[in-house]
C-alpha cells in the first residue's frame, strides 16, 4: 500500500512563528502536492513539486515556502505563521502523467 | 482557466436507494477527471478515474461515473447507497501536473 505520512495531525502555534509542515511518501513518486482544504472552498494548491530541488507556485502560495532536498520528502514551510493560515494541510504524491494522487491523513493547523 | 464544480453542496439519499452526486468541468483540451472521497479527519482517497475510453467508468465500492463530453459533467453514481457511504465527496480535474478540485459535495446516507 501506498504510504503518504504527515508529520502531525494536530498542530497549534502562534502568530509570528515560523512552521514546518513534513511529508514522506514511499512509493517512488515524482509529484508531491501541498494543498489547504478550507469548507466550501474545496482544496487549493499551494506549491507541487515534480522533481528533487524543483517546486512550482500553485494557486495560494503567498506566505507558505517549500523545500524538496530528497524525493521522498517535501517540506511546507510558513515563514510566519497567521491567523488566517489557521486550516487542514493536506500532501499527496503521484507518479507523474494521468494517475491518482495518493494523500496523507493532513494537519489541521491552528494559529492563536 | 480550468475549473471544476459541484453544484450542490449537500446530498441526501435513504439507504439502499440510488445516489447521484454531481460535477462539471471547464477544462481547455481533453479532460482527465477523478473522483475522491474523504472520510471525517481523514486524507482524500482515489475512487476512479476517466482518462479515456468507455464512458462509463467503474472504480472502488462499487462507485462509477459517468462521463458526458458534450455536457462537460462526469456525475458519480452509486445503485444502491449504504450509511457507510456517507462523506465529503470532491471531483477533480488533472491539468498541467496537477489537480484543480471541485469545492465538494456532502453525501448523507440515511439509515
Amino acid at each position: 500500500d501506498v504510504k503518504v505520512t504527515q508529520s502531525s495531525r494536530y498542530l497549534v502555534k502562534r502568530t509570528g512563528e515560523k512552521v514546518f509542515l513534513e511529508c514522506v511518501q514511499d512509493m517512488d513518486h515524482e509529484n508531491m502536492f501541498w494543498y489547504r482544504q478550507d469548507p466550501g472552498l474545496g482544496l487549493r494548491l499551494i506549491y507541487f513539486s515534480y522533481d528533487v530541488k524543483m517546486k512550482e507556485k500553485g494557486d495560494i502560495p503567498e506566505g507558505y515556502s517549500v523545500s524538496r532536498e530528497k524525493k521522498e520528502r517535501f517540506s511546507l514551510i510558513l515563514e510566519s505563521a497567521s491567523t488566517n493560515q489557521t486550516s487542514m494541510y493536506l500532501c499527496a504524491s503521484s507518479f507523474q502523467g494521468f494517475t491518482e494522487a495518493f494523500f496523507g491523513q493532513g494537519t489541521r493547523l491552528t494559529v492563536v | 482557466a480550468q475549473s471544476v464544480a459541484q453544484p450542490e453542496d449537500q446530498v441526501n439519499v435513504a439507504e439502499g436507494n440510488p445516489l447521484t452526486v454531481k460535477c462539471t468541468y471547464s477544462v481547455s483540451g481533453n479532460p482527465y477527471l477523478f473522483w475522491y472521497v474523504q472520510y471525517p479527519n481523514r486524507g482524500l482517497q482515489f475512487l476512479l478515474k476517466y482518462i479515456t475510453g468507455d464512458n462509463l467508468v467503474k472504480g472502488s465500492y462499487g462507485f462509477e461515473a459517468e462521463f458526458n463530453k458534450s455536457q462537460t459533467s462526469f456525475h458519480l453514481k452509486k445503485p444502491s447507497a449504504l450509511v457507510s457511504d456517507s462523506a465529503l465527496y470532491f471531483c477533480a480535474v488533472y491539468y498541467g501536473q496537477n489537480f484543480v478540485f471541485g469545492p465538494g459535495t456532502r453525501l448523507s446516507v440515511l439509515p
